[in-house]
């Protein structure tokens, strides 16, 4: 099946900074999905990217759909303890419920 | 918003058991889906639904079964629960194409 690259797996930031994660592909995608999980919980989307290309913002996140369709990338601007947790890239090709991949995860940990 | 609602936070299971996880939908959604999540594996999908009546394997379906009898509702069953079974369970939903919507998880512990 398709694989998704997620990087970096964990990030040691100190409360303030930028953050910056992102997704690979070796295939095209047609929707780029961004989750964020709290310990113990289920995870909740971010952001929704359709179209290659589109930058789309909510809040202090931004994220956007590679020129190629086979990536996209997560920023987090001024990050608070709040941010901490586990975010997920997941791609769609097409309508199919098995045409959903997900990245392993990119784990934040912020230092007091 | 989307809510999609698993049953249980946390169950506890002896080996052998037969385990139920619930989870229910409230926007009409066809797609509904079970994964379960393992520290260094990720989110790996075990059965989905396009629609009632309907299911499909996932990458990891060995051991589980699923029902959907009706639209909002979609069971996982483990026949006979083993002990690498333990693990985070997540139930979503989503319509034929868009966001996926996910539920809190059960976190199933089978000693």
């Amino acid at each position: 099946g398709q694989q998704l690259n997620q990087s970096p797996q964990s990030m040691f930031i100190q409360e303030g900074e930028d953050v910056s994660m992102n997704c690979t592909s070796s295939s095209i995608f047609n929707t780029w999905l961004w989750y964020k999980q709290d310990p113990g919980e289920g995870p909740v989307l971010l952001i929704a990217l359709y179209k290659a290309g589109e930058l789309t913002s909510n809040g202090r996140l931004t994220a956007q759909f590679g020129i190629t369709r086979k990536d996209s990338f997560l920023n987090i601007s001024a990050s608070i303890p709040s941010d901490v947790g586990i975010y997920f890239c997941a791609g769609q090709l097409g309508g199919g419920a098995d045409g959903l991949t997900f990245g392993k995860g990119t784990h934040l940990i912020i230092q007091p | 918003d989307v809510k999609v609602t698993q049953s249980s936070r946390y169950l506890v299971k002896r080996t052998g058991e037969k385990v139920f996880l619930e989870c229910v939908q409230d926007m009409d959604h066809e797609n509904m889906f079970w994964y379960r999540q393992d520290p260094g594996l990720g989110l790996r999908l075990i059965y989905f639904s396009y629609d009632v009546k309907m299911k499909e394997k996932g990458d990891i379906p060995e051991g589980y079964s699923v029902s959907r009898e009706k639209k909002e509702r979609f069971s996982l069953i483990l026949e006979s629960a083993s002990t690498n079974q333990t693990s985070m369970y997540l139930c979503a939903s989503r319509l034929s194409t868009g966001k996926l919507f996910f539920g809190s998880g059960t976190q199933l512990s089978v000693l």
